[in-house]
């Protein structure tokens, strides 16, 4: 089945400026990425996703890469503010059969904003 | 947004015991998964359901039962309950189409004494 690694597992920036997070995924068939958002306590939230007909995406502050070649994706969130602290995720799936109906999760970035 | 529901929120059980976590969704949405969160292993797939009728093995099934009698709900049984399997269930329903993404329930933590 499809691995995602995630790094870095903890981010820790000054508020204002730019958090990146990186993935990077097996299955060269996955074609779809998504980013999740989790505050404590809470479900995790869809923040921003991106197709593989897609090499770039942005939602105001976020911006999210993919690179088909390199088996990597991105997200990086500009202007950063307190309330971007969170725990984030990403995601793939897609390919042949089953995978392409469930999404494997990287274990996640713990990203601390500091005033 | 999808709207997942999850019954009950917290759950206190014993070692040995029957467990059932009750998951429901209102957007006709095929696909059913049941995760469960731990520090250190993010979200990992327990079961999932193409739909009504039908349960696939996730990725650690180990322990657990699903039951998908309908399109709107999808069950995750723990037969014998063990304390290892304490933890935060998460729900999810989704079409990973080309328009649709997953969406989570709230989530229901479980404790097993």
């Amino acid at each position: 089945g499809e691995q995602v690694e995630q790094l870095p597992s903890i981010l820790r920036v000054q508020e204002r400026s730019s958090a990146s997070i990186n993935c990077t995924y097996e299955n060269s068939a996955s074609n779809y990425f998504p980013w999740y958002k989790q505050e404590p306590g809470e479900n995790p939230k869809l923040i921003i996703d991106i197709r593989s007909n897609m090499e770039r995406k942005q939602i105001q502050g976020l911006i999210v890469l993919l690179d088909k070649k390199a088996k990597r994706f991105s997200l990086h969130i500009t202007d950063t503010q307190p309330a971007d602290s969170a725990m984030y995720f990403c995601a793939a799936s897609g390919g042949s059969g089953g995978s392409n109906y469930k999404l494997t999760f990287g274990k996640g970035t713990l990203l601390t904003v500091t005033p | 947004e999808a709207a997942v529901t999850q019954s009950p929120r917290n759950k206190v059980a014993v070692t040995g015991g029957k467990v059932t976590l009750s998951c429901n969704q209102t957007n006709n949405h095929n696909n059913m998964y049941w995760y469960r969160q731990d520090t250190g292993h993010g979200l990992r797939l327990i079961h999932y359901s193409y739909g009504a009728g039908s349960t696939e093995k996730g990725d650690i099934p180990d322990g657990y039962k699903a039951s998908r009698p309908s399109q709107e709900n999808f069950s995750l049984i723990l037969e014998l309950a063990t304390p290892s399997q304490t933890s935060v269930y998460f729900c999810a329903s989704g079409d990973l189409g080309i328009q649709d993404t997953q969406y989570f329930g709230p989530g229901t933590r479980l404790l097993v004494l």
